[in-house]
């Protein structure tokens, strides 16, 4: 099956730093990449969308100023939190869709991070 | 009205028990539609899609109810390796997926 990596899985980071999180599609060319956000016992809230080559939609409330989505290319999409904070302590899990998955969605294994 | 509702439960069965969850949707121009499940503290993997016609994978059956606008999975002969929170999907257009919140359910031995 199609395999979604996300790097790294924990990081740990000092406030007012900045992290990126990778997500990379390894067999197939991913036309569009989600990006989510899951608080402890939640589900999964969707941040924002992206499609190779174009900017990213996001959804209400997310500051797309905090988090700059990058997607450059078919194979790989970019998460990075700006000026961290404690509150942007989560677990972070980008999803793929494309070419050769039909209409499933793989999901990368996920990043936790922390922000001291 | 949230895009996907399910019941958050917990459901606490006893092994080989059978369970059901079910999930609504509000968009009636959904067009595809997922069971994930998830454990703790990992990603969501792709458990089945549902069909139209429904579709079986060994112990599991999932169901589409267009004109209610629901969809269901069946559990038979619950382990307690499916001990998990079970994601409901429906996906309306190309980049429009929504979520529901997850039912968690614990197999007890």
């Amino acid at each position: 099956g199609a395999v979604v990596s996300q790097h790294p899985s924990w990081v740990i980071c000092k406030s007012g730093t900045s992290v990126k999180i990778e997500c990379r599609s390894l067999d197939f060319q991913a036309t569009t990449m989600f990006w989510y956000r899951q608080f402890p016992k939640q589900s999964l809230m969707l941040m924002a969308t992206s499609n190779e080559g174009s900017k990213a939609t996001y959804e209400q409330g997310v500051e797309k100023d905090k988090f700059l989505i990058n997607h450059a290319s078919l194979t790989l999409s970019t998460l990075t939190v700006t000026s961290a904070h404690p509150e942007d302590s989560s677990f972070y899990i980008c999803s793929a869709q494309g070419r050769g998955t039909g209409n499933t969605i793989y999901f990368g294994e996920g990043s936790w991070l922390t922000v001291v | 009205r949230k895009e996907v509702e399910q019941d958050p439960g917990p459901f606490n069965v006893p092994e080989g028990a059978t369970v059901a969850f079910n999930c609504t949707y509000s968009n009636s121009a959904s067009q595809s539609f997922f069971w994930y499940r998830q454990d703790c503290r990992k990603e969501p993997k792709l458990l089945m899609s549902v069909y139209s016609s429904g579709n079986e994978d060994g112990r599991f059956t999932a169901q589409l109810n267009r004109a209610s606008q629901y969809i269901s999975l069946l559990i038979r002969d619950s382990k307690l390796s499916d001990s998990a929170t079970y994601l409901c999907v429906v996906q309306t257009g190309a980049n429009n997926l929504f979520f529901g919140t997850g039912t968690r359910l614990t197999v007890i031995p």
